[in-house]
Order: C-alpha cells, then structure tokens, then sequence
C-alpha cells in the first residue's frame, strides 16, 4: 500500500480565513484525489489533482473556494478559502497507484470553523 | 454525486457472531473495494475486487463481486470488539474516467463484548 501523509491533522480556524492541507506520498503515484466527508456522512469527492495543470473539479466544487496544486507526483496541497462553519469536515487525500488499481487514503485532516 | 446503495446502515452484534453487508447500484462496475474507517482515521482498503464473480479473503473477511457486476457483498466471520467502525463500499464505473469512485452511504459496525 501507499504511506500518505497529510498536514495538519486537525485544525481550528476562524470564519473567513483560509487553510491550506498538504498531502504528501511514499512513492510516485498517478493519481492524486481530494475527498471531503461531513459529519456522519459518506465520502465526496471534491477534485482530481493533475500534476502541472488544473485540478478537475466535481459538481457542486469550484477552483476559488478549493485551489488545488499538484508540483510532482508525490505532493499536492488543497486550500480551503474563505470559509464558513459550512466547510467543518474531514479532509481526505487518496492517491492511485499505476499497475495496482487500488485507491488508498490518507488519514485525514478534521476541519473545525467557528 | 450518485451513491451506491449500501445496507444496513446500522449493525449492534453480540462479538463471535458473523456479519455480512452488501452494496447494489443500477449501474455496471468494473471495480468493488471496500473500506474499514476508525474514529477520526482515513478509510483503510479491506479488500480489492476486480472480475465479476471473483470471491476474495482477508483473514475473517470474505467480499464478492456480483456477477451481475451491480453489486458486491462482505462478509466478516466470528466477529470481535476491534471490528467496530464503519465499512465502506465503493464501486468504479466501466465508462468511468480519472478512476473516480463512487461510495456506498456505509454500515456502521457495533460490537459488543
């Protein structure tokens, strides 16, 4: 399996301010995905990172309210911008390995907006 | 986005006792994976399945790929305290691109001692 990392595991932040997340991998991987689960919830998948171009993003998620970069293929950073109590979730980095077709989690980074 | 239909939701189990879980869509998947997430933990990959049919083991787990490809069940035999959590299927799509997944709603384990 992949070893992801992400920083920080947790935080606090105050309405309005931005956070970035860092998500970094043992080893090369091809594909790079940012996740976000609610409270009680399900797994939702928030964008595609691509290396050296623009995320791909899903319905309902857009580039200036979660600025994704992806320089290489073992680091990406998601940017939560502007936020509201709204955003409080878990943050989750997954990534995809080549020839394994498996997708792997990172542990996660819990998001508290006050 | 679309959710598999994931069921139970919700399982209380006396410890020793067998569990089993299924995810159905109406959709064709060319991937089944399901996950474990502890408390404040990312999803862990329990089991990875990849042809219709295919029945795979991972110590007391068992899951299946339905041959219809529409759905995927788990098993977990002879259950203990540390099986607490909550279980996670998720599907990959045939017409599906970027290898994006779709997850179940999940079934959220209880054991008791």
């Amino acid at each position: 399996s992949a070893v992801i990392s992400q920083k920080p595991s947790r935080d606090i932040c105050q309405r309005g301010t931005s956070l970035t997340i860092q998500c970094q991998v043992d080893s090369q991987v091809t594909m790079m995905f940012w996740y976000r689960q609610q409270p009680g919830q399900s797994l939702t998948l928030i964008a595609t990172a691509n290396q050296g171009s623009e995320a791909t993003y899903e319905s309902g998620f857009v580039i200036d309210k979660f600025p994704i970069s992806r320089p290489n293929l073992t680091f990406s950073t998601l940017t939560v911008s502007n936020m509201s109590p709204e955003d409080s979730s878990i943050y989750l980095c997954s990534v995809v390995r080549a020839a394994y077709n498996e997708q792997f989690f990172g542990p996660g980074t819990r998001l508290t907006v006050l | 986005g679309q959710q598999l239909n994931q069921s139970p939701q919700s399982m209380f189990i006396q410890e020793g006792e067998d569990v089993s879980m299924n995810c159905t869509s109406s959709s064709i998947f060319n991937t089944w994976l399901w996950y474990k997430q502890d408390p404040g933990e990312g999803p862990v990959l329990l089991i990875a399945l990849y042809k219709a049919g295919e029945l795979t083991s991972n110590g007391r787990l068992t899951a299946q790929f339905g041959i219809t490809r529409k759905d995927s069940f788990l098993n977990i035999s002879a259950s203990i305290p540390s099986d607490v959590g909550i279980y996670f299927c998720a599907g990959r799509k045939v017409e599906t691109s970027g290898s994006r997944l779709t997850f179940g709603e999940g079934t959220q384990l209880t054991v008791n001692p």
